[in-house]
């Protein structure tokens, strides 16, 4: 079974910092990765789709990679915002099911 | 264009009632999901359904039921209801390994 960490699972930096996020897998065997934004109380906001013949995918101020040999994906944000606050979730999908990390709860302090 | 939509948002059950959440996407997209999300335990699948008329389990199907009622809606449902099953319910459909998310159904069972 597809096990996904996400570490660190909370943090806060202050505003202007870049910062980085990341998403482990146990095993490489995946189509897609997909990085999810969700603010308290609301569902899940997509924010980059990184298909597997794809190293990285950019944004605006995001920028995701993906290692699959090693089984490891990073989302970067530039310049964060206090707007940038949210807990930030990755999933893999291995084919037919999507496996979720935990997240991390992000806090931009102004 | 709606996206997802879930009904209801808030539901509170006693231990042995039945319910059916409801979810409908007009993306015109073939696979759908039910998830549950509780604190620590990130987002589970129940059930999903690939196609029109076809569904599979997940990772956390005893208690519900599922009907892929035709392209756009896929209900879920709690014959008996059990405090176990209080969590925050969501839909979500899948187009190119890119899943969209309802904002889900926050469930009590008391």
């Amino acid at each position: 079974k597809q096990e996904v960490t996400q570490i660190p699972a909370a943090l806060s930096v202050p505003e202007g910092e870049n910062l980085v996020l990341n998403c482990s897998f146990t095993d490489s065997a995946i189509y897609n990765l997909q990085w999810f934004r969700q603010d308290p109380g609301k569902g899940l906001t997509s924010l980059l789709l990184i298909q597997s013949s794809q190293r990285e995918q950019t944004s605006g101020r995001l920028n995701a990679s993906l290692d699959k040999s090693s089984g490891r994906s990073t989302l970067y944000i530039a310049a964060s915002q206090p707007g940038d606050s949210a807990t930030y979730l990755c999933a893999v999908d291995p084919g037919n099911q999507f496996y979720f990390g935990t997240g991390t709860s992000l806090t931009v302090i102004p | 264009n709606a996206g997802v939509t879930q009904t209801p948002k808030f539901q509170v059950l006693k231990t042995g009632q039945s319910m059916t959440l409801q979810c409908a996407q007009d993306m015109n997209h073939n696979s759908m999901y039910w998830y549950r999300q509780d604190p620590g335990m990130g987002l589970r699948l129940i059930y999903y359904s690939a196609s029109e008329g076809t569904t599979d389990k997940g990772e956390v199907p005893n208690g519900y039921n599922v009907s892929r009622l035709n392209k756009r809606e896929f209900s879920l449902r709690l014959e008996s209801a059990a405090p176990s099953q209080t969590s925050v319910y969501f839909c979500a459909s899948e187009w190119g390994g890119e899943q969209y998310f309802g904002p889900g159904t926050r469930l009590t069972v008391t």
